[in-house]
């Protein structure tokens, strides 16, 4: 599976969009981007992912650059409870091998 | 309600006294992982299990055991626990898409 790189931390405003870039420079075609979210210890939530076409969910929507390098996870409305460490995860579609989280953005949501 | 449960949540144990982590899922889901999660290094992937009698390593597997005898149950053994499996630990299971996590297993052995 491809390798991730994103930033360690980020901060927004709450009510703002958030928006969390995730670079994947060695993604290969038959590769999606996953992201997932952890809220303090609790165990991680799965929020949305794609292949190719930018996606949208009832929590967020994901674009994906044409080349498939990079990708922004965008929350539109940020809130408190967002406050969380985002994952960002290459993998095939039908891996059911091991599963490569990094270590993710911790994103801040301030009043 | 669609859930992974873990069992028990907390767990204070002394170096070298076998344990088992229960996880238990109710989706009818084939895949089933361990992690374990410590500060700095993030979650790491300890065992996972792509159905019934079928498990392999993950990236940190010593020290620890699994069975899969039946579908819905992936128990997670230390055999002879030692202060460095102190951690928070995770039990997830998945069909293709998204995982779904239980709510962690904290256990520290002194």
């Amino acid at each position: 599976d491809a390798k991730t790189t994103q930033p360690t931390s980020m901060d927004c405003a709450e009510g703002r969009a958030a928006n969390l870039p995730c670079n994947h420079s060695t993604i290969s075609g038959n590769e999606y981007v996953y992201w997932y979210r952890q809220i303090h210890s609790q165990g991680p939530q799965y929020i949305i992912h794609g292949l190719k076409n930018n996606e949208t969910n009832e929590m967020a929507s994901l674009i994906i650059t044409e080349d498939r390098k990079s990708s922004t996870l965008i929350l539109p409305h940020a809130t408190l409870r967002d406050t969380a460490v985002y994952y960002c995860i290459v993998r095939v579609w039908d891996n059911f091998n091991k599963f490569y989280f990094g270590s993710g953005t911790k994103l801040n949501v301030k009043p | 309600e669609a859930q992974v449960t873990q069992n028990p949540r907390y767990l204070i144990t002394v170096t070298g006294k076998k344990l088992t982590v229960t996880c238990s899922q109710n989706m009818n889901h084939e895949y089933m992982s361990w992690y374990r999660q410590d500060p700095g290094l993030g979650l790491r992937q300890i065992y996972y299990s792509m159905n019934v009698e079928v498990t392999d390593k993950g990236d940190v597997p010593e020290g620890y055991k699994v069975s899969r005898k039946e579908k819905r149950n992936f128990p997670l053994i230390l055999e002879s626990p030692s202060p460095n499996q102190t951690s928070l630990y995770f039990c997830a299971s998945r069909q293709l898409t998204e995982q779904y996590f239980g709510p962690g297993t904290r256990l520290t052995v002194t």
